[in-house]
């Protein structure tokens, strides 16, 4: 099992361009979260799905929409990237709502 | 009020050392709890979940105090390979907050 995973790891964009972040799971997980990590801040959440079809905004949504449109994968898109969105991306997911979430490797983006 | 904090640290310790970190939560709904070790520039790493009876994985003690609402991960015999940030994690129900972390660095 790949665990999960996300595309890219690295991505440079200039401001106003718009990108999307891949997270596939292959561990039939029904839950999926996005978080952010930024220097001082600690993981926050942005974006999370409780199952296929289905999203809800985290603590951190504005600039940043979602779509699981298959259960095993999680989009995040900006669609006019900003400065401020310079930030290290975590995907994770968990079998349930209480269960241990499983982290994928990170997505740095640097927005020029 | 943020509602996970950790102690501030950095912890620097000398190899064998016991270092306690101290985590509070303020939501008292909180169902489920969480130490997670992130490694730099990796992602965070299940540690072990915490039980309000407290728990013990081999040199790692994790304690819950719902009352207090107040979360205690001891670690025992520290090792170079310890030395990493140590997160704090509360679940809602639905979602989990994550506090700041506390780094830790074990020296030789």
């Amino acid at each position: 099992n790949a665990g999960v995973t996300q595309t890219p790891k690295f991505r440079v964009l200039k401001t106003g361009q718009s990108m999307t972040l891949l997270c596939a799971q292959d561990m039939n997980h029904e839950y999926m979260y996005w978080y952010r990590q930024d220097p001082g801040m600690g993981l926050r959440l942005i974006h999370y799905s409780v199952g296929e079809g289905t999203t809800a905004k985290g603590e951190v949504p504005d600039g940043y929409n979602v779509s699981r449109l298959k259960k095993q994968n999680f989009l995040l898109g900006l669609e006019s990237a900003a400065p401020s969105q310079t930030s290290v991306y975590f995907c994770a997911s968990s079998y349930a709502g209480r269960e241990t979430q499983y982290f994928g490797p990170g997505t740095r983006l640097l927005v020029l | 009020r943020k509602e996970v904090e950790q102690d501030p640290g950095p912890f620097n310790v000398p190899e064998g050392a016991t270092v306690a970190f101290n985590c509070t939560y303020s939501n008292s709904a909180s169902q489920s709890f969480f130490w997670y070790r992130q490694d730099c520039r990796k992602e965070p790493k299940l540690l072990m979940s915490v039980y309000s009876s407290g728990n013990e994985d081999g040199r790692f003690t994790a304690q819950l105090n719902r009352a207090s609402q107040y979360i205690s991960l001891l670690i025992r015999d520290s090792k170079l390979s310890d030395s990493a940030t140590y997160l704090c994690v509360v679940n809602l129900g639905q979602n989990f907050v994550f506090g700041p972390g506390t780094r830790l660095s074990v020296l030789p």
